[in-house]
């Protein structure tokens, strides 16, 4: 299995302010042949099913404002949020695609400071 | 406009078996590279992914819980149904369907669209 980790579990940012968030995977999950990078970022906010923001590693999904943006590749990847506003106050989390079993990292809290 | 509703007991005794299923609309699961998986998540942790049926009936689980689960679909009504046998307390979580387009590098990949989600609480 492909096991990732993100770091930090938690972090507060001020607003107007910029976060960023690591993941990191236990093996590879970039592909020669597709030339692509396995993995996906989701937001979810209490109470709600997670958003996928992003895909590919840095392909941003319809309608996901772009103060979001993934970049990375390999086993180290990172989601920043250039400016943070209130309503992305969540918990992020990334998820390899690469390989079954599908997995997900244990997620980031961003809160406001 | 996809959407997607998970329905089931929300309570289900240790021991017993959990039928949950996915009612879609807004796509076909016959549709090429087109998937539906179970993801679930225990209160106040992480998701973890349970299965994933494809359009050409391909279906994937997770190794933990493989012997546990068998995911189908009916696509002439639109549901996929996820059955979890010898259910315990920790298995209690609220359990997602979610949408999936792409494979084997194409489309996506993401989970682009989830149900609401519906808890269970495996307890005597």
């Amino acid at each position: 299995d492909i096991a990732m980790t993100q770091s930090p579990d938690s972090l507060a940012v001020s607003l107007g302010e910029g976060a960023t968030i690591n993941c990191k995977s236990s093996q590879t999950i970039f592909s020669g042949s597709t030339n692509k990078n396995y993995l996906a970022w989701y937001q979810q906010k209490p109470g709600q099913p997670p958003k996928l923001l992003i895909y590919w590693a840095s392909a941003r999904e319809s309608g996901v404002p772009d103060r979001f943006s993934g970049s990375g590749s390999g086993t180290d990847f990172t989601l920043t949020i250039s400016s943070l506003q209130a309503e992305d106050v969540a918990v992020y989390y990334c998820q390899q695609y690469f390989n079954s079993p599908l997995t997900f990292g244990p997620g980031t809290k961003v809160e406001i400071k | 406009q996809i959407t997607l509703k998970e329905s089931g007991p929300t309570l289900v005794k240790p021991t017993q078996t959990l039928t949950l299923t996915c009612t879609f609309s807004g796509f076909s699961l016959s549709t090429n590279e087109v998937g539906v998986a179970w993801i679930r998540q225990p209160p106040g942790k992480a998701l973890e992914w349970l299965a994933l049926i494809y359009w050409n009936d391909g279906v994937r689980y997770s190794p933990s819980l493989q012997n546990r689960l068998t995911i189908t679909k009916d696509t002439s009504k639109n549901q996929v149904v996820l059955t979890m046998t010898s259910l315990v307390p920790e298995d209690t979580a609220t359990y997602y369907c979610a949408h999936r387009q792409g494979y084997s590098g194409s489309g996506k990949q993401g989970f682009d669209f989830w149900g609401q989600g519906t808890m269970v609480t495996v307890s005597s």
